[in-house]
């Protein structure tokens, strides 16, 4: 069943930060999240567990809630190379992903 | 190391063809994938692998067909091609440890016009 991302679209300025949230309505074993630019592949960012641990890549960093099957993604202080389209995809055993409906960032100067 | 290679990137089909999309890893990964994302849209599961002769079905599989031969390889295949199956296909590749899944890596993905 397919996650669901919130919000669809976020506009920001250079150093203003965004929270991007991905919800399932199934037991989540994992959460990933992606990064794709226009015209080209996703790129892994991370991965997040049960257990309601936080990671953190930079500036980016994301949560995993396992008993309210949300997980959400922070971008703090965000550049111009954040732009782009953000997935997260949920895994509810250990063998394949769904991805949610994505939410596209655009980062202006 | 080359990572996940699809060939070819670009083709044009016409309606009632039929063609496979190339797929290799290089990275000994277990479990390889195949989505489609159309214009503006996420990433749908077709058909997935977990290891060399083992394939199954994910959310949109109808049209297509799969066999993973070797560890290294996961080709798809179109049957008679149809204008629904115009998208941008991806082919990925993932290890896995003691938690599951790791990250995806993905192939630069085939761009396939049905005409």
């Amino acid at each position: 069943q397919q996650p669901v991302q919130s919000p669809q679209a976020v506009i920001l300025r250079e150093g203003e930060d965004a929270v991007i949230n991905c919800s399932s309505s199934k037991a989540l074993y994992s959460v990933h999240w992606y990064r794709q630019k226009h015209g080209e592949a996703p790129v892994f960012l991370m991965i997040l567990l049960k257990g309601g641990e936080q990671k953190g890549h930079e500036k980016i960093s994301a949560s995993f809630n396992e008993k309210k099957q949300q997980s959400s993604l922070y971008l703090t202080a965000s550049q111009l190379s954040y732009s782009g389209t953000y997935f997260c995809g949920t895994a509810y055993n250990t063998d394949k992903l769904i991805f949610g409906t994505g939410t596209r960032l655009q980062v202006f100067p | 190391n080359a990572g996940v290679t699809q060939t070819p990137k670009f083709r044009i089909l016409k309606i009632g063809q039929s063609m496979t999309l190339q797929c290799t890893q290089d990275m000994n990964h277990n479990y390889m994938y195949w989505y489609r994302q159309d214009p503006g849209m996420g990433l749908k599961l077709i058909y997935y692998s977990v290891g060399a002769g083992i394939t199954d079905k994910g959310e949109v599989p109808n049209g297509y067909n799969v066999s993973r031969s070797t560890t290294e390889d996961f080709p798809l295949r179109l049957e008679l091609a149809a204008p629904s199956q115009t998208s941008v296909y991806f082919c990925a590749s993932s290890s896995t440890g003691g938690e599951g899944l790791r990250g995806y890596t993905f192939g630069s993905g085939t761009r396939l016009t049905v005409v």
